[in-house]
C-alpha cells in the first residue's frame, strides 16, 4: 500500500496571508504527480501536474515545487483569498496507472 | 463546469439492492476512470477504462463492476449492496488516459444505503 501523506491536516489564515502545505510520497518508481483544489459540494478541480524532479508550476497566486528524489511536492499560496478556501489533494502515480490520494489539506481563509 | 456529466445527482435504495451510475467524459476524451468518496476514507481510485478497454484496476469490490461502451459513456454496477458503500461516487476523464494528464472531475453521484 502506497503511503501519500499531506500536512498540515487543517490550516486557517488570515486574508492577505502567504501559506504552504506539503505532500509527502515514495521517492522511488514515480511518474507525476497532481494537485487537485477540492470546494465543499463541488467536484475536484485540476491545478497543477508535476512530472520532472525540480519541477515548478504556477497558476496565478498558487504555485508548486516537486522533489522527486526525496519525495514530498509544497504547494504555494500568496496573499490568500477567502476564495481560496478549499481543500487542496495531492495524488501520487507510480510506475501503475493508479494514483494514490493523499487525504487533504483543509484551508480556511478568513476575511 | 468540467464537461464531465453524471447521472443520478443522489441516489437512496436499501440493502441488498443493486444500482447504476452512469458517467458521460467529457467530448474528445477516451479515458474514464471512477473514484469513490467515503467519510472515513479519503478519495479511493476504483477503475479506469481507455476506449472501451480496462486499463487500471484499483480497490474495487468484487460486488462493483463497470464498463466503458463503444459511445465512450461508462457505468459503474454497484450490486447486494451494504450499509458500508455509501458514499460519494466520482467519474472524472481523461485525453488518452496517461499517468500524466489531467483528469476533469465530474459532479458526483451521492449513494445512501438504508
Amino acid at each position: 500500500i502506497l503511503n501519500v501523506e499531506q500536512s498540515p491536516q487543517s490550516l486557517h489564515v488570515q486574508e492577505g496571508d502567504s501559506t504552504n502545505f506539503t505532500c509527502s510520497f515514495p521517492s522511488s518508481n514515480f511518474y507525476a504527480l497532481h494537485w487537485y483544489r477540492w470546494e465543499t459540494a463541488k467536484s475536484p478541480e485540476a491545478l497543477f501536474v508535476m512530472t520532472l524532479n525540480g519541477d515548478e508550476k504556477k497558476k496565478g497566486r498558487i504555485s508548486a515545487t516537486l522533489n522527486t528524489k526525496e519525495g514530498y511536492s509544497y504547494l504555494y499560496i500568496k496573499g490568500s483569498q477567502p476564495e481560496d478556501s478549499a481543500t487542496y489533494l495531492c495524488a501520487f502515480v507510480g510506475g501503475s496507472y493508479i494514483p494514490t490520494f493523499g487525504r487533504g489539506t483543509s484551508l480556511i481563509v478568513h476575511p | 463546469d468540467s464537461g464531465v456529466t453524471q447521472t443520478p445527482k443522489h441516489l437512496i435504495t436499501a440493502t441488498g439492492q443493486r444500482v447504476t451510475l452512469r458517467c458521460s467524459p467529457r467530448s474528445g476524451d477516451l479515458s474514464v476512470y471512477w473514484y469513490q468518496q467515503s467519510l472515513d476514507q479519503g478519495l479511493q481510485f476504483l477503475i479506469q477504462y481507455y476506449n472501451g478497454e480496462e486499463r487500471a484496476k484499483g480497490n474495487i469490490l468484487e460486488r462493483f463492476s463497470a464498463q466503458q461502451f463503444p459511445d465512450l459513456h461508462s457505468e459503474l454496477n454497484l450490486s447486494s449492496l451494504e450499509l458500508g458503500d455509501s458514499a460519494l461516487y466520482f467519474c472524472a476523464s481523461s485525453v488518452d488516459g496517461q499517468r500524466q494528464e489531467t483528469q476533469y472531475f465530474g459532479p458526483g453521484t451521492r449513494l445512501l444505503v438504508l
